[in-house]
């Protein structure tokens, strides 16, 4: 089956430096990923969205990073802020239409 | 715009009975796809419909069943209620066919309890 996983389950950072969630897929033939905020009680919020035919993209505060020779994903958010504390899911599209999540990081972000 | 919405909140079963949980899509949107998320996991995908058909399934048994009716709604309905199937389940719709990249919009989901 699909594999996306997380290098780190927890990250903590200050208010206002930059934080950066990597994550490791598995099918080299997966072509569409999002980055997804999950708050507490709620459900994944879409944060930003990349194509296999891409590098790099960039959304208000958040870029998203693609290296498909290593098969990573990284979103970076700029300023982070006590807002942006939830947990970060990336996911991975490759056959059909059925995305296969990861188990989330857990981003805490300290006034 | 109205998001996903979810029906009910919260639900409490006990083993063995049947249940039926709803969504309505994002406006506009026309592919509804339900998945299971367990406590401090990763959403897993159940299924999807399309113009009211199950388009793809993930590795969920049979017990798991949807409908998708003219206006895009959805329902997922779990038979036999094991207590492994306490989760929540999110719904997301998205606009497009089956292959297509677009990105899927979830709902606040279901809690689903089972005693």
């Amino acid at each position: 089956g699909e594999s996306v996983g997380l290098h780190l389950p927890t990250l903590s950072v200050q208010e206002g430096d930059n934080s950066i969630i990597n994550c490791a897929y598995s099918n080299s033939a997966s072509d569409y990923f999002i980055w997804y905020k999950q708050e507490s009680g709620k459900g994944p919020q879409f944060i930003i969205d990349i194509r296999s035919n891409m590098d790099k993209r960039q959304g208000q505060r958040v870029t998203v990073l693609l290296n498909k020779t290593v098969k990573h994903l990284s979103l970076q958010i700029a300023a982070t802020q006590p807002g942006d504390s939830a947990v970060y899911f990336c996911a991975e599209k490759a056959t059909g239409n059925q995305f296969y999540f990861g188990t989330g990081t857990s981003l805490t972000v300290i006034p | 715009d109205a998001g996903v919405t979810q029906s009910p909140t919260h639900l409490i079963k006990t083993r063995g009975q049947q249940v039926t949980l709803r969504c309505s899509p994002k406006s506009g949107h026309d592919t509804v796809s339900w998945y299971q998320q367990a406590l401090g996991q990763g959403p897993q995908f159940i299924f999807q419909y399309y113009e009211e058909e199950e388009r793809q399934r993930g590795n969920f048994p049979d017990r798991f069943s949807g409908h998708q009716f003219p206006n895009y709604s959805s329902e997922l309905n779990v038979n036999a209620l094991l207590l492994g199937d306490s989760a929540l389940y999110l719904c997301a719709s998205s606009l497009g066919q089956v292959g297509i990249n677009q990105p899927q919009h979830f709902g606040d989901g279901t809690r689903l309890s089972i005693l």
